[in-house]
């Protein structure tokens, strides 16, 4: 069965510290993707990142950077220098794949980490 | 170009009722999920519908639940009978249905409250 496993609940950090939050996911296909979504306040999912499980190859975008290990099934997301408004829930997800017509790609998320950055 | 609109925004019932929940998908978006949301949880998925072919139930928690969708239009979900534990946020993604993956993107979600 696939799981995606969010062991930190909650992060709470001081502006401009780096933090990190750890995604561990289970799945027996070989072939998957990983993503990230950001939900603010606000509610709505917004999409961060999506990564295939034929590439390792770690990832930066400004102050964002993902980690992606297969041999530890992880999925790490780091964010740099935070600041206030990166405060959100914070959601990893595993998509199964969808290379029929009928497969749908449903998104199997994890728990979210709340992520709380003070000024 | 417009996202995806889900309505109402916010819905308070009474334990029993029937709620129907309405979501807009993307248009040119052939693929649409439902999804479930509760407090402080992550999201649980529900169906999937793609063009014509049979929906993927298999995340609808119990026979309380239904939903349609006409063509690669709007879909409504159904709940019948409702019960205090549907209480949720309900949300509503659609995708292009591209090869090898579905990049889904989300709407805003209904927040049902059953009291």
């Amino acid at each position: 069965a696939q799981k995606v496993t969010q062991a930190q609940t909650e992060i709470s950090v001081v502006e401009k510290e780096d933090v990190t939050l750890d995604c561990v996911y289970e799945t027996r296909d070989t072939t998957y993707y990983l993503f990230w979504y950001k939900q603010p306040p606000s509610g709505e999912l917004v999409f961060l990142i999506r990564r295939n499980s034929f590439d390792e190859q770690n990832e930066i975008s400004g102050r964002y950077s993902w980690n992606f290990q297969k041999s530890t099934s992880s999925f790490n997301f780091t964010i740099t220098a935070s600041q206030v408004v990166d405060s959100a829930v914070y959601f990893c997800a595993l998509s199964e794949p969808a290379f029929t017509y009928n497969q749908g790609g449903k998104l199997i998320f994890g728990q979210g980490t709340e992520l709380s950055v003070k000024p | 170009g417009a996202g995806v609109s889900q309505s109402p925004s916010n819905k308070v019932t009474e334990k029993g009722k029937d709620v129907e929940l309405r979501c807009d998908p993307i248009s040119g978006h052939t693929a649409l999920y439902w999804y479930r949301q509760r407090l402080g949880q992550g999201l649980e998925f529900l169906i999937y519908f793609q063009g014509n072919s049979a929906p993927d139930k298999s995340g609808l928690p119990s026979d309380r639940f239904s939903a349609e969708r006409t063509g690669e239009s709007v879909s409504t979900l159904t709940i019948q009978r409702t019960q205090q534990e549907d209480s949720a946020v309900y949300l509503c993604a659609s995708s292009l249905r591209e090869e090898g993956y579905t990049e889904q993107f989300f709407g805003p979600g209904t927040r049902l409250t059953v009291l």
